[in-house]
């Protein structure tokens, strides 16, 4: 009964690092997405992707990649990571429906120093 | 740009009394707005979702809103705060297309419940 899991759930990079976020789900969804959480802000769409082998650039999509391998799994990462882009960051998942509920892990904190 | 205002960003209620979260939407032919919870280090919850049904929306843990096209608002009631509603909700505004099932957050309200 896991739903969505991402690993690693806490990571300090320094300037310039790269690093990726792993996510997990195993509720055969076609759908998932890349979220980061700044205060005040709520959360604003990375990248997301409609099926296996498609991703595409959501709200804030710069200084990040997406790949979509398997439909389960969809990796996030930093190719040289910047101190703008400590926040946390969330995967979610949904079914290919009009229903609009996003199932979410449960967050990674990434510190950039 | 489509968009959701959450009106405060942090709400303090003591345990037992009503809690009161305001969110306001920008004008849509047919929005379809959700309120999601967060609580510490956790994922985010659905808690309830207006899709153009009863304007009157129930969701789990004791919560409804309300939406009220006059006023452009969908605002998340609780008649008594309990302890564990202390967490940050977020006023989520959905679309669906090419993206799939697309959803813009507002600034989110944090709660705190006095014992």
């Amino acid at each position: 009964n896991a739903g969505v899991t991402q690993t690693p759930k806490f990571r300090v990079l320094k300037t310039g690092q790269s690093m990726t976020l792993l996510c997990a789900q195993d509720m055969n969804h076609e759908y998932m997405y890349w979220y980061r959480q700044d205060p005040g802000m709520g959360l604003r769409l990375i990248h997301y992707s409609v099926g296996e082998g498609t991703t595409a650039k959501g709200e804030v999509p710069d200084g990040y990649n997406v790949s979509r391998l398997k439909k389960q799994n969809f990796l996030l990462g930093l190719e040289s990571a910047a101190p703008s882009q400590t926040s946390v960051y969330f995967c979610a998942s949904s079914l290919r429906t009009v229903t609009g509920e996003l199932f979410f892990g449960e967050g990674s904190r990434l510190t950039v120093l | 740009a489509q968009s959701v205002t959450q009106l405060d960003s942090h709400v303090s209620v003591s345990e037992g009394t009503p809690v009161l979260l305001r969110c306001n939407y920008s004008s849509s032919y047919s929005p379809s707005l959700f309120w999601y919870v967060q609580h510490p280090n956790k994922g985010l919850q659905l808690l309830l979702k207006y899709t153009s049904a009863a304007t009157l929306v129930k969701g789990i843990n004791g919560f409804e809103a309300e939406f009220k096209k006059s006023e452009t608002s969908f605002h998340l009631t609780k008649p008594s705060a309990h302890m564990s509603d202390a967490a940050e909700y977020f006023c989520v505004r959905h679309t669906y297309g090419a993206a799939g099932n697309k959803l813009t957050f507002g600034g989110g309200t944090r709660v705190l419940v006095k014992p």
